[in-house]
């Protein structure tokens, strides 16, 4: 069993449609992220949280609006996508680096389909 | 910027056989870590071996041990006794020691292991 696990696990949106992603970790981490897998790319790194304030913000378009109301969830919510937005989204955890955090621990991702 | 390069999108191995997957990276830090991830069909991204660059010995875990060359900024990953469970995507990833969060991942390398 995974210590990170992402719900759903497929989800198809329309590009008017409101959703979000849902993140849960076990590990007892203090920082979660958000990263997106698209095919032919590197994984892009979207948002970071530590102890729920929001450390890291790599220009991600405001369709894309994160949440953290706890160390344990980590929530991505989506409005107006676009197409190019369809990717697999992945959620993973670890330890604050000031507390030796080094390893990210991965969920198994949503995958997103826009149409 | 830190950059991450694998200059194989595709391997294959014969079952029992040796593979060594290949990436190199770019960064002017002296305090850093090199992963390599295995991301199977489950999608989940599983840490498979890791690398401080503070140490000279190269990392090993069972049958997955690297190269680490830090002067050539090379940081390969060999696969001994394959398996068909170790085929899946294999990622080299970067992170900056020190307060850093972010993980830099190479566009990976899809190995295929035939019986």
């Amino acid at each position: 069993e995974t210590g990170v696990t992402q719900t759903p696990r497929h989800l198809v949106m329309g590009m008017t449609n409101k959703k979000s992603l849902k993140c849960e970790q076990h590990l007892g981490h203090n920082a979660m992220y958000w990263y997106k897998q698209s095919a032919k790319k590197p994984l892009e790194l979207m948002f970071v949280y530590s102890l729920e304030e929001r450390v890291e913000n790599n220009s991600v378009p405001s369709r894309f609006s994160p949440e953290c109301p706890n160390s344990s969830h980590l929530f991505l919510h989506l409005h107006t996508l676009q197409p190019e937005d369809s990717a697999l989204y992945l959620c993973a955890s670890s330890l604050n680096p000031g507390q030796g955090g080094i390893e990210a621990f991965f969920g198994q991702g949503t995958r997103l389909t826009v149409v | 910027a830190q950059t991450v390069t694998q200059s194989q999108p595709e391997m294959s191995v014969q079952e029992a056989e040796t593979v060594t997957l290949s990436c190199t990276y770019d960064t002017s830090e002296s305090d850093y870590y090199l992963f390599w991830y295995k991301q199977p069909p489950s999608r989940q991204m599983i840490l498979v071996i890791r690398q401080e660059a503070y140490k000279q010995q190269n990392a090993t875990e069972n049958r997955f041990s690297v190269n680490f060359q830090k002067a050539a900024k090379s940081f390969s990953l060999k696969i001994s006794d394959s398996q068909l469970g170790d085929a899946a995507m294999y990622f080299c990833a970067y992170k900056r020691g020190g307060s850093n969060y972010k993980l830099t991942f190479g566009k990976g390398t899809l190995l295929t292991v035939n019986p």
